[in-house]
Protein backbone atom coordinates (compact mmCIF):
# COMPACT_ATOMS: atom_id res chain seq x y z
CA UNK A 1 0.00 0.00 0.00
CA UNK A 2 0.80 3.70 -0.03
CA UNK A 3 3.90 4.34 2.58
CA UNK A 4 2.47 7.92 4.18
CA UNK A 5 4.18 7.03 7.40
CA UNK A 6 7.92 7.46 6.84
CA UNK A 7 9.72 10.01 8.71
CA UNK A 8 6.23 10.64 11.17
CA UNK A 9 6.33 9.89 14.99
CA UNK A 10 4.55 6.84 16.01
CA UNK A 11 2.49 5.83 19.23
CA UNK A 12 2.75 2.50 19.71
CA UNK A 13 -0.19 0.86 21.89
CA UNK A 14 -1.79 -2.16 23.20
CA UNK A 15 -4.65 -3.37 22.31
CA UNK A 16 -7.40 -2.12 24.84
CA UNK A 17 -5.64 0.78 25.90
CA UNK A 18 -6.48 4.37 25.90
CA UNK A 19 -4.51 6.30 22.69
CA UNK A 20 -4.12 9.90 22.80
CA UNK A 21 -2.89 11.79 19.62
CA UNK A 22 -1.63 15.44 19.84
CA UNK A 23 -1.44 18.11 17.33
CA UNK A 24 -0.04 21.63 17.68
CA UNK A 25 -1.79 23.84 14.91
CA UNK A 26 -0.38 27.16 13.49
CA UNK A 27 -2.69 29.53 13.27
CA UNK A 28 -4.61 31.23 16.46
CA UNK A 29 -6.79 32.21 14.46
CA UNK A 30 -8.03 29.21 13.35
CA UNK A 31 -11.94 28.88 14.03
CA UNK A 32 -12.38 24.94 12.72
CA UNK A 33 -10.13 22.14 12.93
CA UNK A 34 -11.02 18.31 11.85
CA UNK A 35 -9.06 14.95 12.72
CA UNK A 36 -8.83 12.43 10.18
CA UNK A 37 -7.20 8.69 10.08
CA UNK A 38 -5.62 7.47 6.81
CA UNK A 39 -5.00 3.61 6.41
CA UNK A 40 -2.54 2.23 3.92
CA UNK A 41 -3.28 2.40 0.48
CA UNK A 42 -6.39 4.36 1.45
CA UNK A 43 -7.34 8.39 1.26
CA UNK A 44 -7.98 10.16 4.37
CA UNK A 45 -11.02 9.31 6.44
CA UNK A 46 -13.09 12.09 8.56
CA UNK A 47 -13.39 11.34 12.00
CA UNK A 48 -14.44 14.04 13.84
CA UNK A 49 -14.39 18.02 14.22
CA UNK A 50 -14.47 20.64 16.34
CA UNK A 51 -15.00 24.40 16.09
CA UNK A 52 -13.23 27.00 17.73
CA UNK A 53 -16.13 27.86 20.12
CA UNK A 54 -15.66 24.86 22.10
CA UNK A 55 -13.30 22.91 23.60
CA UNK A 56 -14.48 19.37 23.81
CA UNK A 57 -16.33 17.05 21.28
CA UNK A 58 -16.89 13.36 22.01
CA UNK A 59 -17.80 10.43 19.30
CA UNK A 60 -17.60 7.14 19.34
CA UNK A 61 -14.79 5.60 20.59
CA UNK A 62 -13.23 9.14 19.97
CA UNK A 63 -12.91 12.22 22.31
CA UNK A 64 -11.36 15.67 20.23
CA UNK A 65 -10.37 18.44 22.98
CA UNK A 66 -8.77 22.13 21.69
CA UNK A 67 -6.54 24.45 24.03
CA UNK A 68 -6.70 27.53 22.62
CA UNK A 69 -4.55 29.26 24.45
CA UNK A 70 -1.43 26.84 23.40
CA UNK A 71 -2.94 26.12 20.01
CA UNK A 72 -3.31 22.36 20.64
CA UNK A 73 -4.76 19.86 19.47
CA UNK A 74 -5.70 16.09 20.71
CA UNK A 75 -7.40 13.27 19.70
CA UNK A 76 -8.49 10.33 22.45
CA UNK A 77 -8.97 6.93 21.16
CA UNK A 78 -10.88 4.93 23.69
CA UNK A 79 -10.12 0.82 23.87
CA UNK A 80 -7.95 1.12 20.77
CA UNK A 81 -8.50 -1.91 18.23
CA UNK A 82 -5.92 -3.31 15.70
CA UNK A 83 -8.46 -1.98 12.97
CA UNK A 84 -7.38 1.94 14.31
CA UNK A 85 -3.65 1.10 13.28
CA UNK A 86 -3.36 3.87 10.89
CA UNK A 87 -1.59 7.84 10.83
CA UNK A 88 -3.80 10.19 12.28
CA UNK A 89 -3.44 13.81 10.84
CA UNK A 90 -4.96 17.11 12.61
CA UNK A 91 -6.66 19.99 10.12
CA UNK A 92 -7.22 23.56 10.72
CA UNK A 93 -8.72 25.88 8.90
CA UNK A 94 -9.44 29.85 9.45
CA UNK A 95 -12.27 32.46 7.78
CA UNK A 96 -12.55 31.71 4.17
CA UNK A 97 -8.89 29.77 3.77
CA UNK A 98 -8.89 25.87 2.77
CA UNK A 99 -7.76 23.48 5.14
CA UNK A 100 -3.80 22.74 6.84
CA UNK A 101 -2.93 19.55 7.35
CA UNK A 102 -0.23 18.60 10.14
CA UNK A 103 2.10 16.09 9.20
CA UNK A 104 0.65 13.62 10.97
CA UNK A 105 1.05 10.67 13.71
CA UNK A 106 1.38 6.93 12.49
CA UNK A 107 -0.42 5.04 15.48
CA UNK A 108 0.57 0.95 15.89
CA UNK A 109 -1.99 -0.96 17.75
CA UNK A 110 -1.00 -4.64 19.17
CA UNK A 111 -3.03 -7.61 19.77
CA UNK B 1 -23.07 4.95 -3.20
CA UNK B 2 -19.60 4.56 -4.95
CA UNK B 3 -16.98 6.66 -2.89
CA UNK B 4 -14.62 8.81 -5.33
CA UNK B 5 -12.60 7.05 -7.56
CA UNK B 6 -9.00 8.17 -9.20
CA UNK B 7 -7.48 7.14 -12.12
CA UNK B 8 -4.89 5.82 -12.85
CA UNK B 9 -3.82 4.08 -9.30
CA UNK B 10 0.08 3.99 -10.15
CA UNK B 11 1.59 6.04 -12.84
CA UNK B 12 5.82 6.24 -13.75
CA UNK B 13 6.97 9.11 -15.64
CA UNK B 14 9.97 10.46 -16.10
CA UNK B 15 11.36 14.04 -16.06
CA UNK B 16 9.95 16.48 -18.56
CA UNK B 17 7.17 14.35 -19.36
CA UNK B 18 3.28 15.51 -18.50
CA UNK B 19 0.53 13.61 -16.85
CA UNK B 20 -3.05 14.16 -16.13
CA UNK B 21 -4.87 12.17 -13.52
CA UNK B 22 -8.50 11.81 -13.22
CA UNK B 23 -10.69 11.92 -10.37
CA UNK B 24 -14.76 11.27 -10.00
CA UNK B 25 -16.48 12.81 -7.17
CA UNK B 26 -19.27 10.81 -5.43
CA UNK B 27 -22.81 11.21 -6.97
CA UNK B 28 -23.97 14.27 -6.38
CA UNK B 29 -20.92 16.08 -5.35
CA UNK B 30 -20.35 19.35 -7.12
CA UNK B 31 -16.85 20.33 -5.13
CA UNK B 32 -13.65 18.67 -6.22
CA UNK B 33 -10.20 19.10 -4.01
CA UNK B 34 -7.07 18.46 -5.13
CA UNK B 35 -4.11 17.86 -2.69
CA UNK B 36 -0.30 16.68 -2.94
CA UNK B 37 1.19 14.43 0.09
CA UNK B 38 4.45 13.40 0.94
CA UNK B 39 6.61 12.36 3.66
CA UNK B 40 8.30 15.30 3.84
CA UNK B 41 5.93 18.03 2.83
CA UNK B 42 2.35 16.00 4.17
CA UNK B 43 -0.67 16.92 2.87
CA UNK B 44 -0.47 20.02 0.46
CA UNK B 45 -3.64 21.74 -1.15
CA UNK B 46 -3.41 21.90 -4.76
CA UNK B 47 -6.41 23.67 -5.78
CA UNK B 48 -10.48 23.25 -5.62
CA UNK B 49 -13.11 23.27 -8.18
CA UNK B 50 -16.88 24.20 -7.96
CA UNK B 51 -19.13 24.39 -10.58
CA UNK B 52 -16.40 24.05 -13.39
CA UNK B 53 -14.53 27.09 -11.86
CA UNK B 54 -11.06 27.06 -9.31
CA UNK B 55 -12.37 28.53 -6.31
CA UNK B 56 -9.32 28.28 -4.91
CA UNK B 57 -5.89 27.18 -5.47
CA UNK B 58 -2.74 26.50 -2.93
CA UNK B 59 0.86 27.62 -3.29
CA UNK B 60 2.38 25.22 -6.00
CA UNK B 61 3.73 26.07 -9.23
CA UNK B 62 1.65 26.76 -13.01
CA UNK B 63 2.83 23.20 -14.10
CA UNK B 64 -0.20 22.14 -11.86
CA UNK B 65 -3.62 22.85 -13.09
CA UNK B 66 -6.98 21.56 -12.97
CA UNK B 67 -9.66 21.46 -14.62
CA UNK B 68 -13.53 20.16 -13.76
CA UNK B 69 -16.28 19.30 -16.13
CA UNK B 70 -19.74 19.76 -16.28
CA UNK B 71 -20.53 16.56 -14.40
CA UNK B 72 -18.13 17.51 -11.66
CA UNK B 73 -15.60 14.92 -12.93
CA UNK B 74 -12.09 16.51 -12.33
CA UNK B 75 -8.88 16.49 -14.12
CA UNK B 76 -5.38 17.34 -12.89
CA UNK B 77 -2.20 18.22 -15.17
CA UNK B 78 1.19 18.37 -14.07
CA UNK B 79 3.63 19.44 -17.28
CA UNK B 80 7.57 19.37 -17.09
CA UNK B 81 7.76 16.59 -14.35
CA UNK B 82 10.31 16.93 -11.70
CA UNK B 83 11.64 14.42 -9.81
CA UNK B 84 9.89 16.61 -6.76
CA UNK B 85 6.60 15.71 -8.25
CA UNK B 86 6.79 12.50 -7.09
CA UNK B 87 3.94 11.65 -4.35
CA UNK B 88 0.56 10.80 -3.55
CA UNK B 89 -2.06 12.90 -5.01
CA UNK B 90 -5.50 12.68 -3.61
CA UNK B 91 -8.49 14.09 -4.90
CA UNK B 92 -11.69 14.86 -2.30
CA UNK B 93 -15.04 15.28 -3.16
CA UNK B 94 -18.20 17.29 -1.00
CA UNK B 95 -21.52 18.36 -1.69
CA UNK B 96 -20.51 21.97 -1.34
CA UNK B 97 -17.68 24.71 -1.79
CA UNK B 98 -15.25 25.25 0.79
CA UNK B 99 -13.78 23.70 3.85
CA UNK B 100 -16.58 23.28 6.18
CA UNK B 101 -18.43 21.16 4.19
CA UNK B 102 -17.20 17.10 5.08
CA UNK B 103 -14.72 16.08 2.28
CA UNK B 104 -14.58 12.70 0.91
CA UNK B 105 -11.19 11.13 -0.23
CA UNK B 106 -10.29 9.07 -3.10
CA UNK B 107 -7.27 6.39 -2.77
CA UNK B 108 -4.82 8.55 -4.29
CA UNK B 109 -3.00 8.43 -7.68
CA UNK B 110 0.72 7.58 -6.99
CA UNK B 111 2.98 8.99 -9.56
CA UNK B 112 6.81 8.18 -9.64
CA UNK B 113 9.48 10.34 -11.85
CA UNK B 114 12.19 8.79 -13.22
Amino acid sequence: GESVGLHLPTLSVQEGDNSIINCAYSNSASDYFIWYKQESGKGPQFIIDIRSNMDKRQGQRVTVLLNKTVKHLSLQIAATQPGDSAVYFCAEKWGYSTLTFGKGTMLLVSP
Amino acid sequence: KAGVTQTPRYLIKTRGQQVTLSCSPISGHRSVSWYQQTPGQGLQFLFEYFSETQRNKGNFPGRFSGRQFSNSRSEMNVSTLELGDSALYLCASSLGQGALNEQFFGPGTRLTVL
